[in-house]
């Protein structure tokens, strides 16, 4: 099993939907959690992170943690074409020495 | 400014030639990290480092090899022995502590011809 496992997609959704991206970790000890987007042929760029149990908003996306379920997810409320791109969930292991990524979600948003 | 650096940007490999791809930093962080990513895939860690002088293999190590002389640089050989090298390849940093996030270099595409 992988430390860190997200649905590769694509994840398609019509623009103004929401879209939801979903993130499992097997590392009970993990505390800090962190999405980046992935444009083609660019490098990923941080784009939220959550340490807390709950939700935390920034702007138009939300990202939830549930440690005792082990999951983490990013919501993209009113989606737009420009959000399409791979997002990619990180997660702090080894008691912090490294950060682990998953392989990534392609998300389309089509007009 | 601070930022993590790789170069070059473009690289192409004959069959059978050895190439090394540059990762500098100048963030003062500890962990250094190489991944690779093929067109419409996720990122493979190919090796990490956490201290200098120390490096430990990833999910995809067989055909690379890495040094970590200074904190500063985590440079990335790809091998003979790497049969299909073609991809596109990330550098990153990041402290060694709890709640901080990795930095990315631009990324290196290597094309064997």
């Amino acid at each position: 099993q992988k430390e860190v496992e997200q649905n590769s997609g694509p994840l398609s959704v019509p623009e103004g939907a929401i879209a939801s991206l979903n993130c499992t970790y097997s590392d009970r000890g993990s505390q800090s959690f962190f999405w980046y987007r992935q444009y083609s042929g660019k490098s990923p760029e941080l784009i939220m992170f959550i340490y807390s149990n709950g939700d935390k908003e920034d702007g138009r996306f939300t990202a939830q943690l549930n440690k005792a379920s082990q999951y983490v997810s990013l919501l993209i409320r009113d989606s737009q074409p420009s959000d399409s791109a791979t997002y990619l969930c990180a997660v702090n292991t080894d008691a912090g020495n490294m950060l682990t990524f998953g392989g990534g979600t392609r998300l389309m948003v089509k007009p | 400014d601070g930022g993590i650096t790789q170069s070059p940007k473009y690289l192409f490999r004959k069959e059978g030639q050895n190439v090394t791809l540059s990762c500098e930093q100048n963030l003062n962080h500890d962990a250094m990290y190489w991944y690779r990513q093929d067109p419409g895939q996720g990122l493979r860690l190919i090796y990490y480092s956490q201290i200098v002088n120390d490096f430990q293999k990833g999910d995809i190590a067989e055909g690379y090899s890495v040094s970590r002389e200074k904190k500063e640089s985590f440079p990335l050989t790809v091998t003979s022995a790497q049969k299909n090298p073609t991809a596109f390849y990330l550098c990153a940093s990041s402290l060694r502590q709890m709640n901080t996030e990795a930095f990315f270099g631009q990324g290196t595409r290597l094309t064997v011809v």
